[in-house]
This record gives structure tokens, sequence and C-alpha cells, in this order.
């Protein structure tokens, strides 16, 4: 079975700097997909970046990075120069193999509340 | 550009009466699903839909219908809504099922 991990409930950063929120994942696949979504207080769901489990370098949009180690099965999300409008609730998720039970469904972690201080 | 809409936004039912969530998508997706999103546990698949005609359970199944009336829309129906079917429910869609999710605004539903 497939299980997403966020272990940290809350997070806090200063503005301007950089903050790391943790994911690991446990599965059997060969191959699968792992995406972070952002959620802010006004509830909708916004993707953030994509890191496919073959891909040879670590996934980067703007100032969102994904520090994947493929070996711990961890994907964690890196947001640099942290901004106050980044303060929201950040959810990693993965998305299993064709062929599997798991291919058609995105699994969420309990998300990671973060916020960011002036 | 509208992307996923679904309706209503907010709802509150009696424990027992039945209602049907509304999902629409207009950016020709085939697969569409459903999710609740509960305090703690971040976002749970309800059902989905790989494509127009099939649909499959996801984690939390029990209690929910769906049916995938065409390609755009996805409706998910609560038979005797029950006060542990409180919760956010957000219907999402994919141009196919191995690329990232788009989502609607959310339901936020109570059963009294």
């Amino acid at each position: 079975a497939q299980k997403i991990t966020q272990t940290q409930p809350g997070m806090f950063v200063q503005e301007k700097e950089a903050v790391t929120l943790d994911c690991t994942y446990d599965t059997s696949d060969p191959s699968y997909g792992l995406f972070w979504y952002k959620q802010p207080s006004s509830g909708e769901m916004i993707f953030l970046i994509y890191q496919g489990s073959y891909d040879q370098q670590n996934a980067t949009e703007g100032r969102y990075s994904l520090n994947f180690q493929k070996a711990r099965k961890s994907a964690n999300l890196v947001i640099s120069a942290s901004q106050l409008g980044d303060s929201a609730m950040y959810f990693c998720a993965m998305r299993g193999v064709p062929g599997t039970g798991g291919y058609n469904k995105l699994i969420f972690g309990a998300g990671t509340r973060l916020a960011v201080h002036p | 550009n509208a992307g996923v809409t679904q309706t209503p936004k907010f709802q509150v039912l009696k424990t027992g009466q039945s209602m049907t969530l509304q999902c629409a998508q207009d950016m020709n997706h085939n697969s569409m699903y459903w999710y609740r999103q509960d305090p703690g546990m971040g976002l749970r698949l309800i059902y989905y839909s790989a494509s127009e005609g099939t649909t499959d359970k996801g984690e939390v199944p029990n209690g929910y219908n769906v049916s995938r009336l065409n390609k755009r829309e996805f409706s998910l129906r609560l038979e005797s809504a029950a006060p542990s079917q409180t919760s956010v429910y957000f219907c999402a869609s994919s141009p196919t099922e191995n690329e990232k999710l788009f989502f609607g605004s959310g339901t936020q539903l109570s059963v009294l």
C-alpha cells in the first residue's frame, strides 16, 4: 500500500528566509509521481511542483524546489526567500504506477501549516 | 476560464437527507475525482473516474455514489447523510491519469 507522511503539523519561518517542508513516502512501485500543493486560507488547492521517480534532476519551479532523495523515500519541498503570501497549508501527494491500484489515485499527506512572519 | 466548477459552495443537511454535489470541468479532461478533506487528515479519495463511462472506488467510498454524466460532469451523491460526512468536498480533474490535478473551490457540507 502507498503512504505519504508529513511529520510537521506546523512550521514557522521568517520572511525572506528559506524553509524546508518534509515529506516521506512509502511505495513498492518502481515508478511513481510526487506532487506538492498549496492550500491558502481561501481553501483552493494550488499545484506547485511535480517530481517523477525517474527524473534525474530535482524539480524546480521559481522559488519552489523539490529535494528528492529516492533512497530515503523523501521528497521535501524547499521554499526560498519566503513571502508573507506563502502562509498556507502545504500537502505532499503521490500517484502510483500504471496498471496498479495506485495509478489513478493521488493520495495525500496530512499537510503542514506554514506561517511566515514579517 | 472557469476550470473546475463545484456547486453548491455551502450546504447544511439533516441526518438522513440526501443531496447531490455537482462538478463540471471545461478543460476537456478525461479523469475526474471526488475528495473529502477533514482536519488533520489531508484529502482522501472518495471516487474517481479515469475516463467517461468508468467509475471506481477510492479510499473512503462508503455512503457515497457517483455518476459520470458525460465527459464534463461528475456528480457525488449522498443517499442518507450522516454527521460523519461533515467535511469539505473537492472535485478535481486531470487531462489523463498520470498528470496533475486541477481542483474546484470546494463544498463545505455540514450534517446535523
